[in-house]
């Protein structure tokens, strides 16, 4: 039963602090989201990847956000300093075209709920 | 500007009930629509998907409809079971721009 995975499950961090969050997406998807959910918010598109080259980071703050994709089996949201604001849950999904040139197909993490106090 | 709006925020109905949840978008150019449900403290799970071609797409017990002229789409969910109770987000992506425009999402409960 292929899924994602993501690690921390739940990290409590102070203000100031790097916060590393990693996701492995499903073998053979190659494009892999990056979500960010608050009860303010809702659900946000942080930033995207195809074949492990970023393809839109606008939803990203950049002063202190960047995500990389190092290999196929491994993506990683940095933020460094964090701070209280970030405080949400980071969804990380991997997607896969159903037909060529239409929609994709994304498959959700189970995310990683961040606190910064 | 680029919106989507669900309705109602929240609901309330008994076990076996149908119901139906609605989206609102302003998304142009328009690209795809799709529903998700989310359950308390796990990721999103995609329920359909939906072009401008199609106006109505089943799974299982949900059934999505479409009208892209006055841009409004509906999630049906018929005999209504406790394991419903979610919340149901609408995503509507724009043509060419890879955009993605979120709602707010419908929080269902389902009572015994």
């Amino acid at each position: 039963d292929a899924r994602v995975t993501q690690t921390p499950r739940h990290k409590v961090t102070e203000m100031g602090q790097e916060v590393t969050m990693r996701c492995q997406p499903i073998l053979g998807h190659n494009t892999v989201f990056w979500y960010r959910q608050t009860m303010m918010q809702g659900l946000e598109l942080l930033a995207y990847f195809r074949n492990r080259a970023p393809l839109d980071d606008s939803g990203m703050p950049k002063d202190r956000f960047s995500a990389e994709m190092p290999d196929a089996t491994l993506a990683t949201l940095k933020i460094q300093p964090s701070e209280p604001r970030d405080s949400a849950v980071y969804f990380c999904a991997s997607g896969l075209r159903l037909l060529a040139g239409g929609p994709y197909e994304q498959y959700f993490g189970p995310g990683t709920r961040l606190t910064v106090t | 500007k680029n919106q989507v709006e669900q309705s109602p925020q929240s609901l309330i109905i008994l076990e076996g009930k149908n119901c139906t949840l609605q989206c609102n978008y302003t998304v142009s150019p328009f690209s795809n629509l799709r529903w998700y449900k989310q359950d308390t403290g796990r990721g999103p799970v995609s329920l359909t998907i939906m072009t401008f071609s199609e106006n109505t797409k089943s799974n299982g017990r949900y059934t999505a409809t479409l009208d892209a002229d006055t841009k409004q789409s509906s999630l049906h969910i018929t005999a209504s079971q406790l394991s419903d109770s979610a919340s149901y987000i609408c995503v509507v992506s724009a043509t060419g721009a890879n955009n993605l425009f979120f709602g707010t999402g419908t929080r269902l409960t389902v009572i015994p």
